[in-house]
């Protein structure tokens, strides 16, 4: 059964800080993994798709790497900013693609301060 | 292009009522699933939906139901609502079968059973 875990939960840094959030999940047996953005009662908004044959995926001050073997993906955010903040998720696709079906991970909470 | 949209976006209901809530996906998905989000479990799958047919199923009580039309659009259905199933409610699009099988997300039904 796949399971998927945010490291930290919760995270508070000052603006202008570099940061990693990490995932890491049981089955390598993936098809993608997808990070997404939620703010304060809304839905999610997706920041990076990463497919299984890739290691990393950029978009502005967001990087996102995977190491599949290792069951492991991390997002990299440059240049915190006081707008950043939020939960973010993960969540792994799993085998040949073809199922909408997503298994999220219980999300960093992110606190730039100012 | 048009997001996902659901409706309606806050519902209050008494336990043992039923609710009724709708999705529509962005057009040319076929897939829509469903997810329920709550503080304690975080995001958990409730089914999916492809070409009007339930192709995966969470572990929820048959309580909860849903089907999707001809034209994509899915609806979800609670029955004999209970406390517990207060929640935000989401629904998710996705083009599966595609290599690049992104999910996208609505803005979600803040469900609260009094």
């Amino acid at each position: 059964k796949q399971e998927v875990t945010q490291i930290p939960a919760a995270l508070s840094v000052p603006e202008g800080e570099n940061l990693v959030l990490n995932c890491s999940f049981t089955d390598s047996a993936i098809y993608n993994l997808q990070w997404f953005r939620q703010d304060p009662g809304k839905g999610l908004t997706s920041l990076l798709l990463i497919q299984s044959s890739q290691r990393e995926q950029t978009s502005g001050r967001l990087n996102a790497s995977l190491d599949k073997s290792s069951g492991r993906s991390t997002l990299y955010i440059a240049a915190s900013q006081p707008g950043d903040s939020a939960t973010y998720l993960c969540a792994v696709r799993h085998g040949s693609g073809n199922t909408g079906k997503l298994i999220f991970g219980q999300g960093t909470t992110l606190q730039v301060k100012p | 292009k048009a997001g996902v949209t659901q409706t309606p976006r806050y519902l209050i209901k008494t336990r043992g009522q039923q609710v009724t809530l709708s999705c529509s996906p962005i057009s040319g998905h076929r897939s829509v699933s469903w997810y329920q989000q709550t503080p304690g479990q975080g995001l958990q799958f409730l089914f999916e939906y492809f070409s009007e047919t339930q192709r995966n199923k969470g572990n929820f009580p048959g309580r909860f139901s849903g089907r999707q039309f001809s034209n994509s659009r899915s609806e979800m259905n609670v029955s004999t609502l209970e406390l517990g199933d207060s929640a935000l409610y989401l629904c998710a699009s996705s083009l599966v079968g595609q290599r690049n099988t992104e999910a996208f997300f609505g803005q979600g039904t803040r469900l609260t059973v009094v």
